[in-house]
């Protein structure tokens, strides 16, 4: 299916664990991107990607780990999981970073419960 | 950080215009404002963009003052599905700066 999707869409773990939470789209989109949502605080950049084996921190990366090897696939990673990271993470991606008509299509999300 | 200030929420009546103000003090020279919109349990979905006067769509308007340090959404004659968070983004050329704001929940009931 054409678009962005993000697998699973729902995961509950314990604190310690490793999870990896995927994210593929298939526009060949440059620019890729990951968000947590938080009541009160909105969408947070965590990492961002500009193209394979390019990745760089957003605000909040501390206890993530981020990595892209195919243009199309962007997973993160959270080593060892701890309850503050429980959230809603959103991926996304952009075509090109500036300019018109230049929009960023979100993926589903997927909503992590760490006990 | 371009950080952007919105009413954290607002409420409408069907059928009437409603316009969000953000404000952007720190936007540059080269940045879009973009905004977006989002139901519970989805994504933000792209609404309009614009750089500078005013931009309209099919679903709204974006009103931007020749000094850019503001911009207004204008939904005509809401609806009960337009009920949902709406963001505004300074959209720059530094992917580090993208960030949105808390946004605004708007309701809207009969």
């Amino acid at each position: 299916d054409a678009g962005i999707t993000q697998s699973p869409r729902y995961k509950i773990t314990e604190t310690g664990r490793q999870v990896t939470l995927m994210c593929h789209q298939t526009w060949s989109h440059s620019y890729m991107f990951w968000y947590r949502q938080d009541l009160g605080h909105g969408l947070r950049l965590i990492y961002y990607s500009a193209a394979a084996d390019i990745t760089d921190k957003g605000e909040v990366p501390d206890g993530y780990v981020v990595s892209r090897s195919k243009t199309e696939n962007f997973p993160l990673t959270l080593e060892s999981a701890t309850r503050s990271q429980t959230s809603v993470y959103f991926c996304a991606s952009k075509l090109q970073l500036a300019g018109p008509w230049n929009e960023q299509f979100f993926g589903p999300g997927t909503r992590l419960t760490v006990l | 950080l371009a950080k952007t200030t919105q009413p954290i929420s607002m409420d409408s009546y069907e059928g009437q215009e409603v316009n969000i103000t953000c404000s952007h003090n720190n936007i540059a020279t080269n940045d879009y404002i973009t905004w977006y919109q989002q139901f519970p349990s989805q994504g933000p979905r792209f609404i309009i963009q614009g750089y500078k006067t005013k931009v309209t769509n099919e679903v709204a308007s974006l009103f931007i003052p020749a000094d850019r340090k503001s911009s207004t959404l204008s939904l005509p004659r809401v609806s009960l599905s337009d009920t949902a968070v709406y963001y505004c983004l300074v959209d720059t050329g530094t992917a580090s700066k993208l960030t949105f704001g808390t946004g605004t929940r708007l309701q809207v009931t009969l």
